[in-house]
């Protein structure tokens, strides 16, 4: 059973770019929830998406979106990156019951020059 | 909100011996679940163990277990036996059960644990 795929592993963007992230969950799993992680902040929970509608979202500016697909995939976004954006984008996904197992992918580098 | 402390940035452990790793979270809900999570250099999130709030049997699985003290709000890992391989950051982590908060988790900020041979 193939985990949580997420691409591209590492990416490079300059400040003023966008930059989209996409997310591949387990087979079945229904959520899909996006993670920052920054040595200064921690891990920080971005936003949260099932069957296509965002369920949840974190205390980020708007420039940080999102979307989920019919089959699950989901996608992130952010515009105008700015140098503190870097950073390392996990992706999780789950089936969405209460309680459940929560899997995480191995993540997207960003880094903003 | 929710929020998970976790006091200790670094610990280390010999080979063979055993560690605790501390956590403490703050909330008003009585129905939750507690996780760790390993992250080693790969970055990626291993689920080690999770506890639900509403058992009062601590967790197990093989060397790693938990001690939940749910009135004191603490959820501490003890891994025995600790193997060069365990070495990693270690998060600790809260997810309400209320459905509306679906699948979202509030992390510590983490613990730094080496294993020296």
């Amino acid at each position: 059973k193939a985990g949580v795929t997420q691409t591209p592993r590492y990416l490079i963007k300059t400040r003023g770019q966008q930059v989209t992230l996409s997310c591949s969950p387990i087979s079945g799993h229904r959520s899909v929830s996006w993670y920052q992680q920054t040595p200064g902040q921690g891990l920080q929970f971005l936003f949260e998406y099932f069957s296509e509608t965002q369920r949840n979202k974190g205390n980020f500016p708007g420039r940080f979106s999102g979307r989920q697909f019919s089959n699950s995939r989901s996608e992130m976004n952010v515009s105008t990156l700015e140098l503190g954006d870097s950073a390392l984008y996990l992706c999780a996904s789950s089936l969405a019951v209460s309680g459940n197992t929560i899997y995480f992918g191995e993540g997207s580098w960003l880094t903003v020059v | 909100a929710q929020t998970v402390t976790q006091s200790q940035p670094e610990m280390s452990v010999q080979e063979a011996e055993t560690v605790t790793l501390s956590c403490t979270y703050d909330t008003s809900e009585s129905d939750y679940y507690l996780f760790w999570y390993k992250q080693p250099p790969s970055r990626q999130m291993i689920l080690v163990i999770r506890q639900e709030a509403y058992k009062q049997q601590n967790a197990t699985e093989n060397r790693f277990s938990v001690n939940f003290q749910k009135a004191a709000k603490s959820f501490s890992l003890k891994i025995s036996d600790s193997q060069l391989g365990d070495a990693a950051m270690y998060f600790c982590a809260y997810r309400s059960a209320k459905e509306t908060s679906g699948s979202r988790l509030t992390f510590g900020e983490g613990t730094q644990l080496t294993v020296n041979p």
